[in-house]
């Protein structure tokens, strides 16, 4: 079935530095989501991607949907402290993209920071 | 601001009780939500659809006798789980998209279930 396969487990970083992570597929996603959980929360979506080759950023967050469909990286520059969580990356299963679709998560990436 | 809402966020019960949680979607209309657990360092799996309506959806080993949903309204379902055991303890997070709509769907804030 579909998996999304998430790198790298888990970062310790200094505040400042830019953190890469990626999730990829033997599978063809029309979507990729990227969320960021907090600890006792439910994700929040922090960017979606909708073409291949497509990037985005938001704030200092920047993703891009691979033109393999198979892939998708995110990246935040400049970290401070509060991006401590984790990043999850997320594609709708059955490859459809509407609402009523249930979602894939890869196992995510906590990120820590440190001041 | 939310426009998923979940309750309790926090539950504390003893085993062999039943607990219901609800998922509300706040300013929009969801045919559909989903269940998903989530346990300690583990990422989100789907355990059911809730189709308004109709009967539930459940995923491969997941018991539907036990974990009871009800879908009776365009805004809200409810994860009741039956006769609960330590091993249910776990994240449980709702989410829900708008009705018809491409744009990803907006996950309630969880309830974290705790059984003595």
């Amino acid at each position: 079935g579909q998996q999304l396969n998430q790198s790298p487990q888990s970062m310790f970083i200094q505040e400042g530095e830019d953190v890469s992570m990626n999730c990829t597929s033997s599978s063809i996603f029309n979507t990729w989501l990227w969320y960021k959980q907090d600890p006792g929360e439910g994700p929040v979506l922090l960017i979606a991607l909708y073409k291949a080759g497509e990037l985005t950023s938001n704030g200092r967050l920047t993703a891009q949907f691979g033109i393999t469909r198979k892939d998708s990286f995110l990246n935040i520059s400049a970290s401070i402290p509060s991006d401590v969580g984790i990043y999850f990356c997320a594609g709708p299963r059955g490859n459809l993209n509407q609402a009523g679709t249930a979602l894939i998560f890869g196992k995510g990436t906590t990120l820590s920071v440190s001041s | 601001g939310a426009v998923v809402s979940q309750h309790p966020s926090w539950v504390i019960c003893k085993s062999g009780t039943s607990v219901k949680i609800e998922c509300r979607s706040l300013d929009f209309q969801a045919t559909t939500m989903f269940w998903y657990r989530q346990f300690p360092k583990q990422s989100l799996m789907l355990m059911a659809t809730s189709n308004e309506g109709s009967k539930a959806t459940y995923e491969q080993g997941v018991e539907k006798d036990k974990f009871l949903i009800n879908h009776a309204s365009l805004t809200l379902s409810t994860l009741t789980v039956t006769s609960a055991h330590p091993e249910d303890s776990s994240f449980y997070i709702c989410s829900a998209g708008r009705q018809g709509s491409s744009q990803p769907q907006h996950f309630g804030d969880g309830t974290r279930l705790s059984i003595l």
